[in-house]
């Protein structure tokens, strides 16, 4: 079983460059989510979703955007990069709200 | 606000017992979790708690005081192999996870 993957493993991106990160789940998860975390901080919560076709705003949203058009797959897209999106970004899935959080392998970004 | 704190790092020895604490600050409680987080990569699942007590699994044992709003992360006969980045995170009353910045955990021969 696979559980999630995300890609791709690292990117660097040139300032206002847009960028899909993309994760995909089989365990047939109905929550998924995406975290950045950055040096210092925990975890935060950009954007998630209950279940598909439905999202909705985490603590940090600003500057990105998901959608949840099937139960697998939740994309993560930056519109336009800036250099303090830069950041180790994470997709975790879990199968009920209260339940544990499974992590994809994250993905290394760095905007310049 | 809501908040979380741990210890930012702590160095213990090879074979020794390690205590990491967490406490925090939520508006409403529904579980706290621990996670294990090596080095460059994703965080994985090691303990659950919702009521008071302490749950055992293996060398690793986690203990919850709700009232106090206190957690610790009990190691013992500790590992090279257990050096790595320890995650308090509590479910609020939203259903979302609130994560503490971790502990970075040093193990010594």
């Amino acid at each position: 079983t696979a559980g999630i993957t995300q890609a791709p493993t690292s990117q660097i991106l040139a300032a206002g460059r847009s960028m899909t990160l993309r994760c995909t789940q089989d365990m047939r998860h109905n929550a998924m989510y995406w975290y950045r975390q950055d040096l210092g901080l925990g975890l935060r919560l950009i954007h998630y979703s209950n279940t598909a076709g439905t999202t909705g705003k985490g603590e940090v949203p600003d500057g990105y955007s998901v959608s949840r058009a099937n139960t697998d797959d939740f994309p993560l897209t930056l519109a336009s990069a800036v250099p303090s999106q830069t950041s180790v970004y994470f997709c975790a899935s879990s199968d009920s709200d209260s339940g544990r959080r499974f992590f994809g392998p994250g993905t290394r970004l760095t905007v310049l | 606000g809501q908040n979380i704190d741990q210890p930012t790092e702590m160095t213990a020895t090879e074979g020794a017992i390690v205590q990491i604490n967490c406490t925090y600050q939520t508006s409403g409680f529904n579980g706290l979790f621990w996670y294990q987080q090596h080095a460059g990569e994703a965080p994985t699942f090691l303990s659950y708690n919702v009521l008071d007590g302490l749950e055992e699994k293996g060398r690793f044992s986690s203990f919850l005081s709700r009232s106090k709003g206190y957690s610790y992360l009990l190691l013992k006969e500790l590992q090279m192999k257990d050096s790595a980045s320890y995650l308090c995170a509590v479910i609020g009353s939203n259903y979302q996870l609130i994560w503490g910045a971790g502990t970075k955990l040093i193990i010594k021969p």
